[in-house]
């Protein structure tokens, strides 16, 4: 079954810092990818999703993803985080006409 | 814009007792799914359904949960008895057809069984 790891529970950074959020999968064949994010008491919006083509993929808020198909990733990154983007990451993959499978999340914490 | 609609945003129920969630999702959605995400987890899948029909109920324990989606609209997903383990965010989300990207979410209704 596929199976998705995020590799940080919770990450603090200062405003300003640079974010990277790895997240990996288990799947070998085709698959879609997915970061969501979770704003504090708000429901879970899609930030980014990568099908095909250009493996870097570019997001809402300055955030983007590359998919690295060799190393089964697909990581988060923005180049400078705010404050408004603490929140709970979620990485999900979805095997075609298969479910999604979410990851355990990444709470991100920016103080200003 | 639309959006997933869930009622009720909050529920809090005693152990034994019978509970019911409601979902409407975006119009034209045929796929809908109940996921149920535990404090500082991920959504982990209960049900889909293509239209009327389940597709996948694999992780639903069917001796208390339930769920329906009778006319291929909204949906409702039923514990009956709840326990105090059935804590935890319950969302529905839909998606325009199976394996077709992107899943929107609702706001969620926060169960708790005391």
């Amino acid at each position: 079954a596929q199976s998705v790891s995020q590799h940080n529970h919770h990450v603090i950074l200062s405003e300003a810092a640079s974010l990277e959020l790895g997240c990996n999968y288990s799947y070998g064949g085709t698959v879609n990818l997915f970061w969501y994010v979770q704003y504090p008491g708000q429901h879970l919006q899609l930030l980014l999703k990568y099908f095909s083509g250009d493996p870097l993929v570019k997001g809402i808020k300055g955030f983007e993803a590359e998919f690295i198909k060799s190393k089964f990733s697909f990581n988060l990154r923005k180049p400078s985080v705010q404050w408004s983007d603490t929140a709970e990451y979620f990485c999900a993959v979805n095997n075609y006409g298969q479910n999604f499978v979410f990851g355990p999340g990444t709470r991100l914490s920016v103080l200003p | 814009e639309a959006e997933v609609a869930q009622s009720p945003r909050y529920k809090i129920t005693e152990k034994s007792q019978a509970v019911a969630f409601w979902c409407d999702p975006i119009s034209g959605h045929a796929t809908l799914y109940w996921y149920r995400q535990i404090l500082g987890q991920g959504p982990e899948l209960l049900v889909q359904f293509q239209d009327e029909s389940v597709v996948d109920d694999s992780q639903l324990p069917k001796d208390r949960f339930s769920a329906e989606r009778l006319k291929g609209v909204d949906s409702t997903l039923k514990i009956q008895p709840a326990e105090l383990g059935d804590s935890a965010m319950y969302l529905c989300a839909s998606s325009l057809r199976q394996g077709a990207g992107e899943q929107y979410f609702g706001p969620g209704t926060r169960l708790t069984v005391t």
